[in-house]
């Protein structure tokens, strides 16, 4: 069966400071991978999809990077973290019946 | 960027009681999902509708959809006290694409 581990699961950063946090999707190859962001009180807001190694689309510019090095790892990074990058933020992939698995979150406060 | 809007924002009922959640989008869909997500935690699939279809049910949910109103609603019979938790209704507008969630209606079921 597949899973999907995110990590970590929170992470207390200061202003300026880098960013990595890292997905990976069991069980499944070649999914189509997200990156969400949901503020307090907020829905969901898409930052980051890969159709593929490589092969990422942006949707909000911003400080945020992604990169797919492997066919089931995403990685959202930052150099320098600002106040409103605080959230909590979602991986997932879909499958082919066309809904999304997401992964557990990580909860990020800057400082 | 967010399509779907839930209303109610907060919905508080008690134990056994049935409770009703809206969504309503603003572009042609190929179908349209609802998820559950627990504080602090990664949202679950609960249930998908394609725009060919009218109602679907799994379990204690009932999902409607009129597309002639872009809007959907998901009832949840008995409620329990477990089914607290937010619920989001997503939108698929174009396969393979990433979905587009709305701001969540927040449920609390007291017993």
């Amino acid at each position: 069966s597949q899973t999907i581990h995110q990590w970590p699961a929170t992470l207390v950063q200061p202003v300026g400071s880098p960013l990595s946090l890292e997905c990976t999707v069991e069980g499944t190859s070649n999914p189509n991978l997200y990156w969400y962001r949901q503020a307090a009180g907020r829905g969901l807001q898409l930052l980051f999809y890969s159709v593929g190694i490589g092969q990422i689309s942006s949707e909000v510019p911003q400080n945020l990077s992604a990169s797919r090095p492997q066919d089931r790892q995403f990685i959202l990074s930052s150099k320098k973290l600002l106040l409103s990058d605080s959230g909590f933020y979602l991986c997932a992939w879909r499958g082919q019946r066309e809904k999304l698995f997401f992964g557990s979150g990580t909860q990020l406060s800057v400082l | 960027s967010q399509q779907g809007e839930e209303d109610p924002q907060a919905l508080s009922i008690q134990e056994g009681e049935n409770a009703t959640m809206n969504c309503s989008y603003k572009t042609s869909i190929n179908n349209l999902q609802w998820y559950r997500q627990n504080s602090g935690r990664g949202l679950v699939h609960l249930i998908l509708i394609r725009s060919n279809e009218r109602e679907k049910h799994s379990g204690r949910l009932r999902v409607t959809l009129d597309t002639s109103k872009k809007s959907s609603s998901l009832l949840i019979t008995a409620s329990r006290a477990a089914d607290t938790a937010s619920y989001f209704c997503a939108t698929d507008v174009s396969a393979g694409y990433a979905l587009n969630f709305g701001k969540g209606t927040s449920l609390l079921v007291t017993p």
